[in-house]
């Protein structure tokens, strides 16, 4: 198994362009979530989602948008990336939803915004 | 919300010493207590976790507390070691939402 697999691995921006941060699992997760890390902060959640074509908010969704089409996927989308966006980006699974289970992360994207 | 508090921000021991990193949490309903361990350049990785409805939890030189009536929750490293160097995070977890701490910096020195 590949694990949990971000693309791409590094993104400059310039303010107001948009994209779409890539993330996929092959361990047929039920949960798959996003995160930004910031310095002296810790990580955040920015969206998660339970299973196909079932997402909700986390503690930070302003400025991103996500689906869940698949089992295996789950894309970060930002329409107008701002300054304040510039973070690394963690996508994590799990095998299901709920607590108590183990999350498996990816290895980030770092994201620039200019 | 949720509100995860975590100290200290950097820690550095030597080698052989022991490690403890404190956090606590403001929800009682969070009932799920992960750790992770980042290190650089790459994704946190779960080292120990612990469930609302158990107080300890040890593997091998690892272990974590809970406190429920506190709130608050630790992780404990005997007998250090360099590859120990790392920033770990705790979180607190309910209902499908994770919150984490901010963060400590542990140097384990040779």
């Amino acid at each position: 198994n590949a694990g949990v697999t971000q693309t791409p691995k590094f993104q400059v921006l310039k303010t107001g362009q948009s994209m779409t941060l890539q993330c996929a699992q092959d361990m047929n997760h039920e949960y798959m979530s996003w995160y930004r890390q910031d310095p002296g902060m810790g990580l955040r959640l920015i969206h998660y989602s339970v299973g196909a074509g079932i997402t909700d908010q986390g503690e930070v969704p302003n400025g991103y948008n996500v689906s869940r089409s698949t089992t295996e996927d789950f894309p970060l989308r930002l329409l107008s990336a701002a300054p304040s966006q510039t973070s690394v980006y963690f996508c994590a699974s799990s095998p299901t939803s709920g607590s108590h289970n183990e999350q498996f992360f990816g290895p980030g994207t770092r994201l620039t915004v200019l | 919300g949720e509100n995860v508090e975590q100290h200290p921000s950097t820690l550095s021991v030597q080698e052989g010493d022991s490690a403890v990193i404190k956090c606590t949490y403001s929800d009682s309903a969070s009932n799920y207590f992960p750790w992770y361990k980042q290190e650089l350049g790459k994704g946190p990785q779960l080292i120990i976790d612990i469930r609302s409805n158990v107080g300890e939890k040890k593997d091998q030189r690892i272990a974590v507390t809970l406190n429920k009536t506190a709130k608050h929750f630790s992780l404990h490293i005997t007998e250090t070691q360099p590859e120990d160097s790392a920033v770990y995070f705790c979180a607190a977890c309910k209902v499908n939402k994770f919150y984490f701490g901010s963060g400590t910096k542990l140097n384990v020195k040779p």
